[in-house]
């Protein structure tokens, strides 16, 4: 069945060095790949997303990447800071109906 | 996301009682979705719906119900049945099509008493 992994699933960085939080998914068929944030206690909200017609997408500091033949993709955020601090969840949509969300990496920025 | 409202914030429920969870959203969107968050956890798919009046199971809809009467209205039910009820429960809206976006509402947490 449909499958995505997450790793790591915590994640500590300096204030100002890049952090690097990978998925791979199991249906090669995927389109559709975005990445939520989630502060504590709060909704996903979307940060970045790409589909499979494109291997790189940027937006700022965020960036994520795509690989179709190897079926993963990756978030970059570049020149961390401390409000960078939260859970980060990417997802793979699978033919025309539904997300499948990673578990999820916990990401934290040592000031 | 700001057109996705859920309510109530907070809900205490005891044991054997059913509850109504209630997400309303005005972006006119055609899909609407329910999951399920656990501390620490991922999101789980519970139900979701393209149209209204059309609904499907998604990975842990035991002890779950929902209806699709109208095109804003997705409310779900967490039913005695659900043997471990307490949790963020999060709605989400889309427009619909092979690559569009989800959007959350703010979520309700659960607490089975």
């Amino acid at each position: 069945g449909e499958n995505v992994e997450q790793h790591p699933s915590t994640l500590s960085v300096q204030e100002g060095d890049s952090a690097v939080i990978k998925c791979t998914y199991s249906d090669s068929a995927s389109n559709y790949f975005p990445w939520y944030k989630q502060e504590l206690g709060k909704r996903p909200q979307l940060i970045i997303d790409i589909r499979s017609n494109v291997g790189e997408k940027k937006d700022q500091r965020i960036a994520v990447t795509l690989n179709k033949t190897a079926k993963h993709f990756s978030l970059h955020i570049t020149e961390t800071q401390p409000e960078d601090s939260a859970v980060y969840f990417c997802a793979a949509k699978f033919g025309n109906e539904k997300l499948t969300f990673g578990t999820g990496t916990r990401l934290t920025i040592i000031p | 996301d700001g057109g996705i409202t859920q309510s109530p914030k907070y809900l205490f429920r005891k044991e054997g009682q059913n509850v109504t969870l209630s997400c309303e959203q005005n972006l006119n969107h055609d899909a609407m979705y329910w999951y399920r968050q656990d501390p620490g956890q991922g999101l789980r798919l519970i139900y979701y719906s393209q149209i209204v009046n059309d609904f499907q199971k998604g990975d842990i809809a035991e002890g779950y119900s929902v209806s699709r009467e109208k095109k804003e209205s997705f409310p779900l039910t967490v039913t005695s049945a659900q043997k471990n009820p307490t949790a963020f429960y999060l709605c989400a809206t889309a427009s619909g099509g092979l690559t569009d976006t989800q959007y959350f509402g703010p979520g309700t947490r659960l607490t089975v008493l």
